[in-house]
């Protein structure tokens, strides 16, 4: 079966760090790239940073860019997300998803096809 | 950074009834757009890429449509299952925006 499971939310003072984890099983995981995406309480889905599978780009929202590091360790199956400077807007369910590569009319889509349950992360003192 | 607005925010409709939602983008992104749904509590799930194209397993009631700025999700005959969250996504720009959600209420 496919899945990716999300690890090490929790509660963090503002200014504090924290690091997600993601076990990916059941596909080859060092062929996709991988994503994090967060839900605010009550609100709507923010992309946060995406990895590729070689983890040579690497892109981040302006929302969380040089305070989060994404990561990949392919031989273990896992991605990461290191937050640092954790702000009280950093208090979200997050959630890591798979990157397909999709083939439509003879080109290349892309589309989150397999997520994590999420993992909270509260930003609170 | 491509801003996406989706229309409208909420809507009620009945069983069996057909739904349109839009999405429009800040700038052209061809037909880099998905849509997800997701229902309260749980992770979202992919619909539609490219626009138009859906992702296996998903049911023929569910279609999109668009390109450029303006793109469309249309569910017919509503089942009970499809009452959710549903957001649109482009995936032109590196960095991927979502929607703000449109929220399917039974009426």
């Amino acid at each position: 079966e496919v899945q990716l499971v999300e690890s090490g939310g929790g509660l963090v003072q503002p200014g504090g760090s924290l690091r997600l984890s993601c076990a990916a099983s059941g596909f080859t995981f060092s062929s996709y790239s991988m994503n994090w995406v967060r839900q605010a309480p009550g609100k709507g889905l923010e992309w946060v940073s995406y990895i590729s599978s070689s983890s040579t780009t690497i892109f981040y929202a302006d929302s969380v860019k040089g305070r989060f590091t994404i990561s990949r360790d392919n031989a273990k199956n896992s991605l990461y997300l290191q937050m640092n400077s954790l702000r009280d807007e950093d208090t979200a369910v997050y959630y890591c998803a798979r990157d397909s590569r999709i083939v439509a009319a003879g080109r290349y889509y892309y589309g989150m096809d397999v997520w994590g349950q999420g993992t909270t992360v509260t930003v609170s003192s | 950074d491509i801003q996406m607005t989706q229309s409208p925010s909420s809507l009620s409709a009945s069983v069996g009834g057909r739904v349109t939602i839009t999405c429009r983008a800040s700038q052209s992104i061809s037909i880099y757009l998905n849509w997800y749904q997701q229902k309260p509590g749980k992770a979202p799930k992919l619909l539609i890429y490219a626009a138009s194209s859906l992702q296996s397993g998903v049911p023929s009631r569910f279609s999109g449509s668009g390109s450029g700025t303006d793109f469309t999700l249309t569910i017919s005959s509503l089942q009970p299952e499809d009452f959710a969250t549903y957001y649109c996504q482009q995936t032109f720009s590196t960095l991927y925006t979502f929607g703000q959600g449109t929220k399917l209420e039974i009426k």
